[in-house]
């Protein structure tokens, strides 16, 4: 079974600090992994993913992720932060072989302080 | 930019009434999806449709519930008969290759 663990329920950052929310995941094939935002009353916007290739991807907004095979992990930076980034983060993971349904993590509230 | 769109909302129901889910996914999309959020839950995946059939379900994809994809545009969520635990945020989405793209979602509120 595939699963996804965001050990922090909000990080706080200061606005032009940098930023990393925490993503670990498991899975038994190679790991499809992704990265949604979410605004108060909005759907879950794509931010970037990794299916393969360079370990560090980058995504919308200035925002990039890396990939750690040994450590599992795939962890959201940014290098300096917004306070309009103030938002809720999801990891997700699918087995790049088989199904397409993503497992999401429980989230991560960043809070961006002015 | 296209996106994916759902109606309504907002809906409530009375628990046992049958409730139906729209969607418009993204138009050149092969991949159809359906999750769900439980207030301050996690995501949870439901079902997949793909060439017109049902590609992979969850256990929450219990009878209750059902898909459809009526016409070339529109992908539909059933449920028959409500329960008070099916309040949740409901989302769409679909894909074309990995990423998948949500919609704004329908929030269900059974009474």
């Amino acid at each position: 079974a595939q699963s996804v663990a965001q050990p922090e329920d909000q990080v706080n950052v200061a606005e032009g600090n940098p930023l990393t929310v925490k993503c670990t995941y498991s899975v038994s094939g190679n790991p499809y992994l992704f990265w949604y935002v979410q605004y108060p009353n909005r759907g879950l916007q794509f931010l970037l993913k990794y299916i393969t290739g360079d370990n560090l991807v980058k995504g919308s907004y200035g925002f990039e992720a890396e990939f750690n095979k040994s450590q599992t992990s795939f962890h959201l930076k940014k290098p300096s932060a917004l306070v309009s980034d103030s938002a809720l983060y999801f990891c997700a993971v699918r087995d790049g072989a088989g199904r397409r349904a993503l497992t999401f993590g429980s989230g991560t509230r960043l809070q961006v302080q002015p | 930019e296209p996106e994916v769109t759902q109606t309504p909302s907002h809906q409530v129901t009375q628990m046992g009434q049958e409730v139906i889910l729209r969607c418009v996914p993204i138009s050149n999309h092969l991949y159809f999806y359906w999750y769900r959020q439980i207030l301050g839950q996690k995501v949870e995946f439901l079902v997949s449709f793909y060439n017109n059939e049902i590609s992979e379900k969850s256990e929450i994809f219990d009878d209750q519930f059902s898909v459809e994809r009526p016409d070339g545009s529109n992908f539909t969520l059933k449920i028959r008969s409500t329960k008070l635990e099916d309040s949740a945020m409901y989302f769409c989405a679909s894909s074309f290759m990995n990423e998948q793209f949500f919609g704004p979602g329908t929030r269900l509120t059974v009474l």
